[in-house]
């Protein structure tokens, strides 16, 4: 069964830090790879997705890499900003379904 | 397009009583699925649907939980009865599918609270 885990589960920034989010899975046979982000009391949002064959992908100031061999992924976030303050979780799907395996998440908090 | 469209937002009901959840998911999406949130198990998935057919509902607790999807445009959660300890999060999520793209829309959940 695939597990996908999440450290740290949280983590405080000043504003204007570059950071990192780590995302591990034991299972290297995914076919894609998501990051969502996920605020207080609401749904989730996507941010970001790689495909198996992809190494990484990038949206603003976000960037996302995968290494499906060793089985991990890192979000990076640049500049951060409190607005960026939510809960990150990424998420696998298998090679064969849609069903998707998340991760805990990181509660992330941007201070100004 | 208004997004997947839940309701209710917030259910509270006591234990033993029916709760039915309801779910429009973004139109011409081929994908459908209803996930659980807690703080314990994290997001879970409980099944979904494809064009309208269940595909995998092994996500599925128990028999006491149980979805449809008579059409395109809508879908249900049922549980009956209810017990506290379904109380979380439920979401449902609707995804075009290969063609579109793989990424799921989330809805804005329903919270619910079994006394």
């Amino acid at each position: 069964k695939q597990e996908v885990t999440q450290i740290p589960a949280a983590l405080s920034v000043p504003e204007g830090e570059n950071l990192v989010l780590n995302c591990s899975f034991t299972d290297s046979a995914i076919y894609n790879l998501q990051w969502f982000r996920q605020d207080p009391g609401k749904g989730l949002t996507s941010l970001l997705l790689i495909q198996s064959s992809q190494r990484e992908q990038t949206s603003g100031r976000l960037n996302a890499s995968l290494d499906k061999s060793s089985g991990r992924s890192t979000l990076y976030i640049a500049a951060s900003q409190p607005g960026d303050s939510a809960t990150y979780l990424c998420a696998v799907r298998p090679n064969s379904g849609y069903a998707l395996n998340f991760g805990k998440g990181t509660s992330l908090l941007v201070t100004p | 397009d208004a997004g997947v469209i839940q309701s209710p937002r917030h259910e509270v009901t006591e234990m033993g009583q029916e709760v039915t959840l309801r779910c429009k998911p973004i139109s011409g999406h081929d994908y459908l699925f209803w996930y659980r949130q807690t703080m314990m198990r994290g997001l879970e998935l409980l099944i979904y649907f494809n064009n309208n057919v269940p595909i995998d509902d092994s996500g599925m607790p128990e028999d006491r939980f149980s979805a449809k999807m008579p059409n395109a445009s809508f879908s249900t959660l049922k549980i009956q009865p209810s017990e506290p300890r379904d109380s979380a999060v439920y979401f449902c999520a609707s995804s075009p599918g290969t063609r579109g793209g793989d990424t799921q829309y989330f809805g804005p959940g329903t919270r619910l609270t079994v006394l």
